[in-house]
């Protein structure tokens, strides 16, 4: 079992459609998680990062963490073709384990 | 403009060659890291160095080798001994080992 599970997708959805990413990690002593986009062909972008269980919000972006359920989600609003990408998940206490990343495409 | 550096973009490797990857930030962070990203895989760690001249392998430090004699500059090799070079290589730094990580735009390394 990987210790960070994503599913893969594809996931299509209509342009200004609320998207839900979501990840699952084995390991309790993981204390920080983290989101990437990925655009082809390019390194993984920052998007948000947090320590916590709980929300936290940045524009259209919303990091959800459970540690009691042990799930990381990401809820993007107002979806648009410009956030067509892979989404990787990422948790870790020294360095960072990654989901596998799921593919988002956003339908214009 | 900080940012991080990686060169070359695409990278090919004849049989029995060693090949390095160069990696260079300007962020001034301690801690960088190398990754392989194989399609469908996600990233994997192949070492990672909190400060200058002291690094340690990750999951998958089989066949490659690295050095940090300056903070500014993480050099990977990929040996012979990697059967399976083949992949995308990311480089990463943060300022410290448990804060976010920012990446370069990789390496694609190809078998000739």
């Amino acid at each position: 079992q990987k210790e960070v599970e994503q599913d893969p997708g594809p996931l299509s959805v209509p342009e200004g459609a609320i998207v839900s990413l979501n990840c699952t990690y084995s390991n309790s002593a993981f204390q920080y998680f983290m989101w990437y986009r990925q655009y082809s062909r390019k390194g993984p972008e920052l998007l948000m990062y947090t320590y916590s269980s709980g929300n936290k919000e940045d524009g259209r972006f919303t990091a959800q963490v459970d540690k009691s359920s042990k799930y990381i989600s990401l809820f993007i609003r107002d979806s648009q073709p410009s956030d067509s990408a892979t989404y990787l998940c990422a948790a870790g206490r020294r360095a960072l384990t990654f989901g596998s990343g799921t593919r988002l495409q956003v339908q214009p | 403009d900080g940012g991080i550096t990686q060169s070359p973009k695409y990278l090919f490797r004849k049989e029995g060659q060693n090949v390095t990857l160069s990696c260079e930030q300007n962020l001034n962070h301690d801690a960088m890291y190398w990754y392989r990203q194989d399609p469908g895989q996600g990233l994997r760690l192949i070492y990672y160095s909190q400060i200058v001249n002291d690094f340690q392998k990750g999951d998958i430090a089989e066949g490659y080798s690295v050095s940090r004699e300056k903070k500014e500059s993480f050099p990977l090799t990929v040996t012979s001994a990697q059967k399976n070079p083949t992949a995308f290589y990311l480089c990463a730094s943060s300022r410290q080992e448990n804060q976010p990580q920012h990446f370069g735009d990789g390496t694609r390394l190809s078998i000739l």
